[in-house]
């Protein structure tokens, strides 16, 4: 298994700032990935994270707006850019031991302004 | 979209045995089904995953069809802590890995 932190847990932020969040793992993983969840709703994922080159985006989602870096196997972070109340949200971040098992980490819980 | 159908909501009995079914009738032949769940203010826990045969570990049983349309998950003894929506999902190689959540099953375990 796999244990996924992130930072900040939670943040309110005001209308057009931008808010970094980092997602650590204990230990390598082949993929990760970030997700949104507003409130009372199931998972939309975000991006694929790639290690050391661009992540590749969902439809819906552009870099512009959520730009992500994975500079190495066990980090990654997801700014969220220019930020707007639409934008308030959990982010969580996922990453991949195994083919397709997931461990996630805990969110981290937007409110903009 | 998802390309599983599941029950909104479900209720179950403290120490009964819950089962959640999902229906997949378009999965392929190289797509697995898994499933996680998500208890409240949580990230997401993997549960557990098949191809076509019956698959158990130490939290839950999956049970597929043998035409594979359709699959149930099986909490053997539910417990209050097993209160949380239940996601099932398929996914394969073609997928590289991406998990896409459907809407998934609230079970409310009640004593």
């Amino acid at each position: 298994s796999a244990v996924i932190s992130q930072k900040p847990s939670r943040d309110i932020c005001q209308r057009g700032t931008s808010l970094t969040i980092q997602c650590q793992v204990d230990s390598q993983v082949t993929m990760m990935f970030w997700y949104r969840q507003q409130p009372g709703q199931s998972l939309t994922l975000i991006a694929t994270a790639n290690q050391g080159s661009e992540a590749t985006y969902e439809s819906g989602f552009v870099i512009d707006k959520f730009p992500i870096s994975r500079p190495n196997l066990t980090f990654s972070t997801l700014t969220v850019s220019n930020m707007s109340p639409e934008d308030s949200s959990i982010y969580l971040c996922s990453g991949e031991l195994s083919w397709n098992e997931q461990f996630f980490g805990p969110g981290t819980r937007l409110t903009v302004l | 979209d998802a390309k599983t159908t599941q029950p909104p909501s479900m209720d179950c009995a403290e120490g009964r045995a819950a089962n959640l079914p999902c229906n997949h009738s378009t999965i392929s032949g190289n797509e697995y089904v898994y499933w996680y769940r998500q208890i409240h203010s949580q990230g997401p826990q993997y549960i557990i995953h098949g191809l076509k045969n019956n698959e158990t570990n130490e939290m839950a049983s999956l049970i597929i069809t043998e035409d594979r349309k359709s699959s149930t998950l099986i909490l053997p003894h539910a417990t209050l802590r097993d209160t949380a929506v239940y996601y099932c999902i398929v996914s394969g190689s073609s997928n590289t890995g991406k998990l896409i959540f459907g809407q998934g099953t609230t079970l409310q375990v009640k004593p």
